[in-house]
């Protein structure tokens, strides 16, 4: 499949934080996802991004594709705890989806 | 919303045997169902898109005679893991695209976790 380059690979945020991570591509996408998986789970979609350049929100999170098509970033804002988890981007092209590597978040003690 | 449910949840099995995992959308129909692996600490790889009364399409390096698949209705899907090795050990997790043909709309079900002892 075609890869995806997710950073950080992890990170540990304290409740109120914002947090940032993003996804580049050597390949053109035609629509990027972003997933958050918790432990045992299968991942589940936060937010999807059809076009160019589009920034979109939900909730407290933001997500926006790069105008190339070949990147996206992810922020959330002001973190809380349920926010823990492995969050991944996703580039899909026909009906067939690449995953980047996932970034970790943990609360920091 | 479009639910994706998965059996067993856990599975144990001795090596040389084979096991079979079920995949189900519970409140629509999914004509093509995708399956993936997942290692612990890494990320979701496809191994297989899994269509409704033909054959599975398998991604390059998977090996379609030891995981067999079969996608007898509009609702199930099943991996097969024939003559499993400890190197099968892994997270088997499925997707089912939605109800409504989008191509984006992919729904994951919650895992299997796979170990060969």
């Amino acid at each position: 499949g075609q890869q995806l380059n997710q950073s950080p690979q992890s990170m540990f945020i304290q409740e109120g934080e914002d947090v940032s991570m993003n996804c580049t591509s050597s390949s053109i996408f035609n629509t990027w996802l972003w997933y958050k998986q918790d432990p045992g789970e299968g991942p589940v979609l936060l937010i999807a991004l059809y076009k160019a350049g589009e920034l979109t929100s939900n909730g407290r999170l933001t997500a926006q594709f790069g105008i190339t098509r070949k990147d996206s970033f992810l922020n959330i804002s002001a973190s809380i705890p349920s926010d823990v988890g492995i969050y991944f981007c996703a580039g899909l092209n026909d009906y067939k989806l690449s995953f980047g590597a996932g970034t970790t978040v943990t609360v920091r003690a | 919303g479009a639910v994706v449910s998965q059996h067993p949840s856990r599975v144990i099995c001795k090596s040389g045997t084979s096991v079979k995992i079920e995949c189900r959308s519970l409140d629509f129909q999914a004509t093509t169902m995708f399956w993936y692996r997942q290692f612990p600490k890494q990320s979701l790889m496809l191994m297989a898109t899994s269509n409704e009364g033909s054959k599975a399409t398998y991604e390059q390096g998977v090996e379609k005679d030891k995981f067999l698949i079969n996608h007898a209705s509009l609702t199930l899907s099943t991996l097969t893991v024939t003559s499993a090795h400890p190197e099968d050990s892994s997270f088997y997790i499925c997707s089912a695209r939605g109800p409504s043909g989008t191509s984006y709309e992919q729904y994951f079900g919650p895992g299997t976790r796979l170990t060969v002892t």
